[in-house]
């Protein structure tokens, strides 16, 4: 099966810098990755994801870049703020696949905390 | 605001008991899951359940047992509950059906209810 490797698992950075989340992934078959944010007591919620055919992915402060051929994707989030502290987590999924449980396999987490 | 519901949303018990977790969604999607997230933060895939069809994490005890009365609802059973059943559980839901390609990506998405916190004692 799939297995998603996080790193770092804690990040701390200066309010204004920007911070990178890296992913890697096991299975080549794999084909959607997307990250989650998840505050304190909250769900995880969706902020960007990126398909295999795609390299890179930017929503305003927030970007997905993908190398397919060394199985790994980042996160990049330029001029952070208090409100970017959270736990982040990527996920991996085969979007053909209906084996296993087709649920996402997700990263161990990285706490992100923006330090004023 | 995403519609995924589940109740309740806190749930403390003996060892030995049997409970159940119900959710709904009303975003009209066909695939609804359930996560497990442990102490240290990790979610991991308990099942699957689209149009009657079950997909089980085989890590995954037989003393779980999701329930579908309807296309809205994933309810989680959980017989003689453990201690090292106490998590955070998260049901979600997408659009997508497993196994198929569906050239929307928004239909991909997975979102998530706002988790039930279940205390085995």
């Amino acid at each position: 099966g799939e297995n998603v490797e996080q790193h770092p698992s804690t990040l701390s950075v200066q309010e204004g810098d920007s911070a990178v989340i890296k992913c890697t992934y096991s299975d080549s078959a794999s084909n959607y990755f997307p990250w989650y944010k998840q505050e304190l007591g909250k769900r995880p919620q969706l902020i960007i994801d990126i398909r295999s055919n795609v390299g890179e992915k930017k929503d305003q402060r927030i970007a997905v870049t993908l190398n397919k051929t060394a199985k790994h994707f980042s996160l990049h989030i330029t001029e952070t703020q208090p409100e970017d502290s959270a736990v982040y987590f990527c996920a991996a999924r085969n979007l053909y696949s209906g084996g296993g449980a087709d649920g996402l396999t997700f990263g161990k987490g990285t706490h992100l905390i923006i330090q004023p | 605001d995403t519609a995924v519901s589940q109740t309740p949303k806190y749930l403390v018990t003996q060892m030995g008991n049997d409970k159940s977790i119900k959710c709904e969604q009303n975003l009209g999607h066909d695939t609804m899951y359930w996560y497990k997230q442990d102490s240290k933060k990790f979610l991991k895939i308990m099942f699957s359940y689209n149009n009657k069809e079950l997909i089980i994490n085989e890590t995954v005890p037989n003393r779980f047992s999701p329930k579908s009365p309807d296309k809205a609802h994933l309810n989680l059973h959980i017989n003689s509950l453990e201690l090292g059943d106490s998590a955070v559980y998260f049901c979600a839901s997408s659009a997508k059906k497993p196994g198929t390609v569906d050239p929307r990506h928004s239909t991909d998405t997975q979102y998530f209810g706002p988790g039930t916190r279940l205390t085995v004692l």
